[in-house]
């Protein structure tokens, strides 16, 4: 089945500070990708996706994120985070059987908290 | 446009008790999706339907049930409540495009006492 790591569970980073949070898949074959976050009490709002083409691919608020087929990753990165950064961020894989759209799995999620 | 909404926000159930958990969207979008949230263990898929009359099992799915009658609603039953459901329960749903991601709800709360 397929799975998704997100080896940083908690990261603590100081406002200006680059953020680079990893995630890794098990499924060989086609995936989308995403990156999700929920800010503190709310719902999960997309941040940017994969789908083909451009490996890195930018998404809202100056994240990006880098789509590498050969290690299974899909790693977000900010070049310089803010204190309104924080919050929870999940990975997540749609796989494909047979050409036909599969279900999105997640990741564990990893807490950012940003100090000002 | 209201898209994904769910209802109740908050529910406190007591230990064998039934309730149907209420998801509507009115984007027409095909793929509707219910989540767990806990502490620690992210999103766990626990139903999911590709279209009307159409749902199978996700990661979770003993001690819930779903129908899809409609595009629009995907309810998730809980039909004797444990304590162990205590969770943030997430409605998602999405078009059948490949690259498209999911548009979450407000979520509910519920607590199994």
């Amino acid at each position: 089945a397929q799975s998704v790591s997100q080896h940083n569970h908690h990261v603590i980073l100081s406002e200006a500070a680059s953020l680079e949070l990893g995630c890794n898949y098990s499924y060989g074959g086609t995936v989308n990708l995403f990156w999700y976050v929920q800010y503190p009490g709310q719902h999960l709002q997309l941040l940017l996706k994969y789908f083909s083409g451009d490996p890195l691919v930018k998404g809202i608020k100056g994240f990006e994120a880098e789509f590498i087929k050969s290690k299974f990753s899909f790693n977000l990165r900010k070049p310089s985070v803010q204190w309104s950064d924080t919050a929870e961020y999940f990975c997540a894989v749609k796989q494909y059987y047979g050409g036909a759209t599969n279900k999105l799995i997640f990741g564990t999620g990893t807490l950012l908290a940003v100090q000002p | 446009n209201a898209g994904v909404t769910q209802t109740p926000k908050f529910q406190v159930l007591k230990t064998g008790q039934s309730m149907t958990l209420q998801c509507a969207q009115d984007m027409n979008h095909e793929y509707m999706s219910w989540y767990r949230q806990d502490p620690g263990m992210g999103l766990r898929l626990i139903h999911y339907s590709v279209g009307a009359g159409i749902t199978d099992q996700g990661e979770v799915p003993n001690g819930y049930n779903v129908s899809r009658s409609t595009t629009e609603d995907f309810p998730l039953r809980l039909l004797s409540a444990a304590p162990s459901q205590t969770s943030v329960y997430f409605c998602a749903s999405s078009i059948r495009d490949r690259g498209s991601g999911y548009t979450f709800g407000s979520g509910t709360r519920l607590t199994v006492v």
